[in-house]
């Protein structure tokens, strides 16, 4: 059974800082893997989609590796702004159709 | 047309009360899931539609809940008796084709629901 941890549960950088977010899954065996931004009383945002065939994407300065060798992702956010506050997730979609998930990274970036 | 639309955004519901929530996928997308997210968690799979088949509702966490996509576009979902432990919020999402592998699932604002 697939299982997606995300570390660390939460984490306060000040502001400018560069940041790694981490993602784990424990079967290899996944067509994608997503990074989602969820912020407070509000609705998921689809920030990358990485397919299995892939190493990495981009964004902005937003940056998401995958090795699916080692059951890895992370997410690495450049130059961070208060705005970038918010709970980041990740999940991962295997032989069938569902998106399993992690329980998220808890951003806070100080001014 | 637009993204996926969920009504109501918020609910609140006394225990005991039967509850509805609504989905309006993307147009033309043939796939449609529900998940529940509890307080500081990941969402979990609910249920999954492909057009106003119910091809799996291995999710669904008690008979209580039931959902239907009876024309293959507008979903429901359904509580009934609500407990306290059904509080959290519900995301629905759609994608072309849930399932071809590469699809991208995309998520409505979610709702909301508190039972007190």
């Amino acid at each position: 059974k697939q299982e997606v941890t995300q570390i660390p549960a939460a984490l306060s950088v000040p502001e400018g800082e560069n940041l790694v977010l981490n993602c784990s899954f424990t079967d290899s065996a996944i067509y994608n893997l997503q990074w989602f931004r969820q912020d407070p009383g509000k609705g998921l945002t689809s920030l990358l989609l990485i397919q299995s065939s892939q190493r990495e994407q981009t964004s902005g300065r937003l940056n998401a590796s995958l090795d699916k060798s080692s059951g890895r992702s992370t997410l690495y956010i450049a130059a961070s702004q208060p705005g970038d506050s918010a709970t980041y997730l990740c999940a991962v979609r295997g032989s069938n159709y569902q998106l399993i998930w992690g329980a998220g990274t808890k951003l806070i970036i100080k001014p | 047309g637009a993204g996926v639309s969920q009504s109501p955004r918020y609910k609140v519901a006394k225990r005991g009360q039967d509850v509805a929530l609504r989905c309006d996928p993307i147009s033309g997308h043939v796939s449609l899931f529900w998940y529940q997210q509890a307080l500081g968690q990941g969402p979990e799979f609910l249920t999954y539609f492909q057009n106003e088949a119910q091809l799996d509702k291995s999710g669904l966490p008690s008979d209580r809940f039931f959902a239907e996509r009876p024309e293959g576009s507008v979903s429901t979902l359904k509580i009934q008796r609500t407990q306290q432990e059904d509080s959290a919020v519900y995301l629905c999402a759609s994608s072309l084709d849930g399932a071809a592998p590469y699809n991208e699932q995309f998520f409505g604002p979610g709702t909301r629901l508190t039972v007190l």
